[in-house]
């Protein structure tokens, strides 16, 4: 099966930058995705790594390492709107059927 | 063109009754995947289903849980003789095919059991 293991909230003020970490345990990695959720809202997908690196869009980034089972989101210049619920999920290959797997969420409070 | 549409949107069942939540896809999309949320928590996975097949049913309880995708209409997913547990909201989410970066989330059905 896959794990995924993100910190629970992180606390930031307006204009700042944050990063959100995401370790994951799988047999057979395919990609990381990064999803915001609004309280009570869809999630909505952000940035996807399949390969090495960073991905750049606009304010956010994220960040793979496969070799240590790693990734990142990067948020800068933050707003207030930025407040939400932030997760990152891996695609498994090993099935067959790439059901992205989920973390518990990492919720980003932003203050004035 | 219209996203993932799921209905109702709100649904209160007393203790041992049915709901069935529907899922349109977003069109063109031939996958399904439903997860659920309880609050402060992530999405678990329930069950993945292509056109007429249930593809991954792995997460899903294999009692009073079942799912569906038929030829024409929405995908269902019903739970029978709901419990105080069942008080979640579950999402639903399509994509064009079963690789690719990203999954279509709807705005999701929130089930109350009362």
């Amino acid at each position: 099966g896959q794990s995924l293991e993100q910190p629970s909230e992180v606390t930031a003020v307006e204009g700042a930058i944050v990063q959100i970490n995401c370790t994951y345990q799988t047999s057979g990695f395919y990609g990381l995705s990064w999803y915001q959720q609004h309280d009570g809202g869809a999630p909505t997908f952000l940035s996807y790594n399949a390969l090495d690196g960073l991905e750049e869009t606009g304010r956010f980034s994220s960040f793979l390492s496969r070799s240590d089972s790693y990734g990142y989101l990067l948020l800068q210049e933050l707003q207030m709107k930025d407040s939400a619920s932030y997760f990152c999920a891996v695609r498994d290959a090993s099935g067959g059927s790439y059901i992205p797997t989920f973390g518990r969420g990492t919720s980003l409070i932003v203050h004035p | 063109n219209a996203g993932v549409m799921q209905n109702p949107r709100h649904l209160v069942r007393r203790r041992g009754q049915e709901a069935r939540l529907r899922c349109s896809p977003v069109k063109g999309h031939s996958h399904v995947y439903w997860y659920r949320q309880l609050p402060e928590e992530g999405l678990k996975f329930m069950v993945y289903l292509q056109k007429e097949n249930i593809i991954d049913e792995s997460g899903m309880p294999k009692e009073r849980f079942s799912a569906e995708f038929p030829k024409e209409g929405p995908s269902i997913l019903r739970i029978q003789q709901v419990v105080r547990g069942d008080s979640a909201a579950y999402f639903c989410a399509s994509s064009p095919k079963s690789t690719g970066n990203t999954i279509y989330f709807g705005e999701g059905s929130w089930l109350t059991v009362v």
